[in-house]
């Protein structure tokens, strides 16, 4: 069974401090891992998305990396609109994708 | 940009009624997908559509639940007889690709058995 695990659960960050989430997943066959951002009472909104193991994609203030076991959204500076639920997903062959419980982000100004 | 539309918003049923949640995706994307997340609880997947019929459902979709595409642009899910567990946020997704190619969301519908 495809497993995603995410940490921290929740991380609260003062803005301008830099900090990075994790997504561990177990996956055999891993087509693409997936970022999204969450917003309270709304749907997932697509971020990024990540093949192989070394690639990195940026967006403004977020970066995100894959190794073979797991994948880091790296925050730079973040700003209080960057506060959210980041979520992490993965893809095995054409299955649908599979959800993390997501990292609760909180920036204080 | 384009987006997934969903309506309503918000549901609130009583216990053993039908619901219908409803979908528009997006126009040249070919497959849809159903998820739910219960409050506070990961996002989970439903069901898969592709060509006008499931391609995969999770153990989730049990027979209470259906989906059906009635034309062009709609894309629905139906619950036949709401239990209180079903209450949860169900979101709407689509994709013009099956794999390589992350899924639209629309909003949610917040769905409340009472």
């Amino acid at each position: 069974e495809d497993q995603v695990t995410q940490s921290p659960e929740a991380l609260r960050l003062q803005e301008g401090e830099s900090s990075s989430l994790n997504c561990s997943y177990t996956v055999s066959g891993l087509r693409g891992l997936f970022w999204y951002r969450q917003d309270p009472g709304k749907g997932p909104e697509f971020l990024f998305t990540l093949y192989s193991a070394g690639e990195e994609k940026e967006k403004e203030r977020l970066k995100a990396t894959l190794t073979k076991k797991e994948s880091f959204l790296h925050i730079t500076a973040p700003k209080p609109e960057d506060s959210a639920t980041y979520l992490c997903a993965v893809q095995r062959g054409n299955t649908p994708l599979v959800f993390g419980k997501g990292t609760r982000l909180s920036v204080i100004a | 940009e384009p987006e997934v539309t969903q309506t309503p918003s918000h549901q609130v049923t009583q216990m053993g009624q039908e619901v219908i949640l409803r979908c528009v995706p997006i126009s040249n994307h070919l497959y849809f997908y159903w998820y739910r997340q219960i409050l506070g609880q990961k996002v989970e997947f439903l069901v898969s559509f592709y060509n006008n019929e499931i391609s995969e459902k999770s153990e989730i979709f049990d027979d209470q639940f259906s989906v059906e595409r009635p034309d062009g642009s709609n894309f629905t899910l139906k619950i036949r007889s709401t239990k209180l567990e079903d209450s949860a946020m169900y979101f709407c997704a689509s994709s013009k690709e099956r794999a390589n190619y992350g899924y639209t969301f629309g909003s949610g519908t917040r769905l409340t058995v009472v």
